[in-house]
């Protein structure tokens, strides 16, 4: 256990479903990120959350649209996805947005499939 | 092109020996960080190494920079099959991104 904690773990939703992933972490962390991992590609940012203020959005798809209520919490709600968001999507956190600086705790993530 | 950039893609060794990965970068960083990932997993975080530093170790684990050549190398020594795996390198550049390369992927063989 890492500390940052994702649930569903797995989740298959239709491409006209609303469905939220949560993540919530217990470090006293300030940071929180949403990241997406396909099938041999990087890694890829999502969004970053700093004292629950989005500081980046790295031009993701409306369909996607994260949820910050204070700095252990962080949704990521999703509607009319494309099979193309099948993916592991990825949370962590960081002391600050400065994450860089220390590294980050990621969570076990959860792997989406859209049908 | 991408920031972090692993070398070997994939790698096979048996259980005792040693695996070294490589990881290029291209602009100037503040850190390297390394990450494990075990398959459908979230990834862990390792070792993280500054600009200014040019070794760190952290058990098994020993990490080189050259800042010169813009490369860095993580050794794992006398390896187990729990380091199967995939390795990641993440280069924090000066301009505050973070930049995650695509992994070597490591089989250890019992």
């Amino acid at each position: 256990e890492t500390g940052v904690t994702q649930t569903p773990r797995h989740l298959v939703m239709g491409m006209t479903n609303k469905k939220s992933l949560k993540c919530e972490q217990h470090l006293g962390h300030n940071a929180m990120y949403w990241y997406k991992q396909s099938a041999k590609k990087p890694l890829e940012l999502m969004f970053v959350y700093n004292f629950k203020e989005q500081t980046e959005n790295n031009s993701v798809p409306s369909r996607f649209s994260p949820e910050c209520p204070n700095s252990s919490h962080l949704f990521l709600h999703l509607h009319t996805l494309q099979p193309e968001d099948s993916a592991l999507y990825l949370c962590a956190s960081s002391q600050s947005s400065l994450g860089g600086n220390y590294g980050y705790t990621f969570g076990s993530g959860t792997r989406l499939t859209v049908v | 092109s991408q920031q972090g950039e692993e070398d070997p893609q994939a790698l096979s060794i048996q259980e005792g020996e040693n695996a070294t990965m490589n990881c290029s970068y291209k602009t100037s960083i503040n850190n390297l960080q390394w990450y494990r990932q075990n398959s459908g997993r979230g990834l862990v975080h390792l070792i993280l190494i500054r600009s200014n530093e040019r070794e760190k170790h952290s058990g098994r684990l020993r990490v080189t920079l050259d800042t010169s050549k813009k490369s860095s190398s993580l050794l794992i020594t006398a390896s187990r099959a729990a380091d199967t795996a995939s390795y990641f390198c993440a280069a924090k550049t000066s301009y505050d991104k973070v930049i995650f390369g695509p992994g070597t992927s490591l089989s250890v063989i019992p």
